[in-house]
């Protein structure tokens, strides 16, 4: 496609439910990379993959975060048991490789109550 | 503490008028990234810096590298509401390029 697309662009769960948020990169980006931003703050990275392989994953904040990209496009960013501290903005970017520049998404926006 | 600092977090201007946003970083500057944010939407590309001494412009905007420094400001002349927004300076970490970014610029242009 054109841009990065995320869905949904809002999410409201219920504490204890589990969330799957869905970024689709642009087609022939080999990079993919999962943020987190919290209210008045700038992003955190959490994940990044590289074709389907997830290279690096140490800014998942616990184990209830999952994150794949089964077949090197499409990636899903899995909460499972969502608590309020994860209520956020999830960005996705995509990029053709390192150093060549980043497209991000326009997030999906979720809220846990 | 915070791997890039900007400053100021917030800034009214009256339109018409120039700005400054600055950001600083506590390692070396390799590549800087400056993104625009409105409320509620995703990031968009602003510039890209890679090399000491660098500047670009876009418009109104102009931003410009120092390395010595390790800081970057972006400089805004003559405001415009559509330049209201967050402004976030990035710099990339690690082998795969990840981006660490700064808090912030909240910009409000009055008109």
């Amino acid at each position: 496609g054109a841009g990065v697309s995320q869905s949904p662009r809002y999410k409201v769960a219920k504490r204890g439910q589990d969330v799957a948020l869905r970024c689709d990169p642009i087609s022939g980006h080999v990079s993919l990379f999962w943020y987190q931003q919290a209210l008045g703050q700038g992003p955190e990275f959490l994940t990044y993959f590289q074709n389907e392989a997830q290279l690096d994953k140490s800014g998942l904040p616990s184990d209830r975060f999952f994150a794949e990209r089964p077949e090197g496009s499409v990636s899903t960013l899995k909460i499972q048991r969502t608590q309020q501290e994860d209520s956020a903005v999830y960005l996705c970017a995509s990029s053709p490789g390192t150093g060549r520049g980043y497209t991000f998404g326009s997030g999906t926006r979720l809220t846990v109550v | 503490s915070q791997e890039l600092e900007q400053s100021p977090q917030s800034l009214i201007v009256q339109e018409g008028k120039n700005l400054t946003i600055n950001c600083t970083s506590s390692k070396t500057l390799y590549g800087l990234y400056w993104y625009k944010q409105k409320y509620g939407e995703g990031l968009i590309f602003l510039m890209m810096l890679q090399k000491g001494g660098e500047e670009k412009s876009h418009e109104k905007i102009t931003a410009k590298l120092d390395e010595k420094k390790q800081q970057s400001s972006l400089h805004i002349t003559a405001s415009q509401p559509s330049h209201a927004g967050i402004y976030l300076c990035g710099a990339a970490r690690g082998s795969q390029g990840n981006l660490i970014f700064g808090k912030g610029t909240k910009l409000s242009v009055k008109p």
